[in-house]
């Protein structure tokens, strides 16, 4: 079974500047999508990016972007100049390409924004 | 678009009583999914549906649990009787197409069980 472990429960940083939220997988298959989920206070779950794994460069979307290294089934997050908006609980999930049993989340990492 | 519409967005009830829980897709997406988020066991999968046909049910925990949806654009989760462990936020998330297009999360119902 494919297992998603995010091993910052609380990350902060501080208005305009630059933070990684760090997402490591584990799983046999080689075929897969990974994504990130932002969750903010009104619990609402929000998609931030994904990403393939069969293709090798990294996702981007506006001031977000990944660092995906297969070798190392690792799939970071940088949120760049960072706004108080971005303040959330941030998920990251893995999904196999023919699993009929969908999203597997990690436990989520808290990312406060100090103004 | 309105995105995935949820009601309840609050519930609170006693515990034996009936509760159901409301979905409405995002139109043209083939498939829905029941979420339950609680501080001890994080985000769980509880049902599946895809075209109108559950999936993958391994995830609801008792027979308590009940969900349906007769048709593309309505989807129900029931628990009868309720009980206070049931109390979670439970969302609902659908998705267009197969493959690895992301779910498009509700707002939650934010369910409490005394």
């Amino acid at each position: 079974a494919q297992t998603v472990t995010q091993s910052q429960p609380e990350m902060s940083v501080q208005e305009a500047e630059t933070v990684t939220l760090s997402c490591t997988y584990d799983t046999s298959e080689s075929d897969y999508y990974l994504f990130w989920y932002k969750q903010p206070p009104s619990r609402q779950m929000i998609l931030v990016i994904r990403q393939e794994a069969y293709k090798q460069q990294n996702a981007t979307e506006n001031r977000f972007s990944v660092n995906f290294q297969k070798a190392a089934k690792s799939f970071s997050l940088k949120i760049s100049d960072s706004q108080l908006g971005d303040a959330a609980m941030y998920f990251c999930a893995y999904r196999s390409q023919g699993s009929a049993r969908q999203l597997t989340f990690g436990s989520g990492t808290q990312l406060t924004v100090l103004p | 678009d309105a995105g995935v519409i949820q009601s309840p967005r609050h519930e609170v009830t006693e515990m034996g009583q009936e509760v159901t829980l409301r979905c409405k897709p995002i139109s043209g997406h083939n498939s829905l999914f029941w979420y339950r988020q609680t501080m001890m066991r994080g985000l769980e999968l509880l049902i599946y549906f895809n075209n109108n046909v559950p999936i993958d049910d391994s995830g609801m925990p008792e027979d308590r649990f009940s969900a349906k949806m007769p048709n593309a654009s309505f989807s129900t989760l029931k628990i009868q009787p309720s009980e206070p462990r049931d109390s979670a936020v439970y969302f609902c998330a659908s998705r267009a197409g197969q493959g690895g297009r992301a779910q498009y999360f509700g707002p939650g119902t934010r369910l409490t069980v005394l």
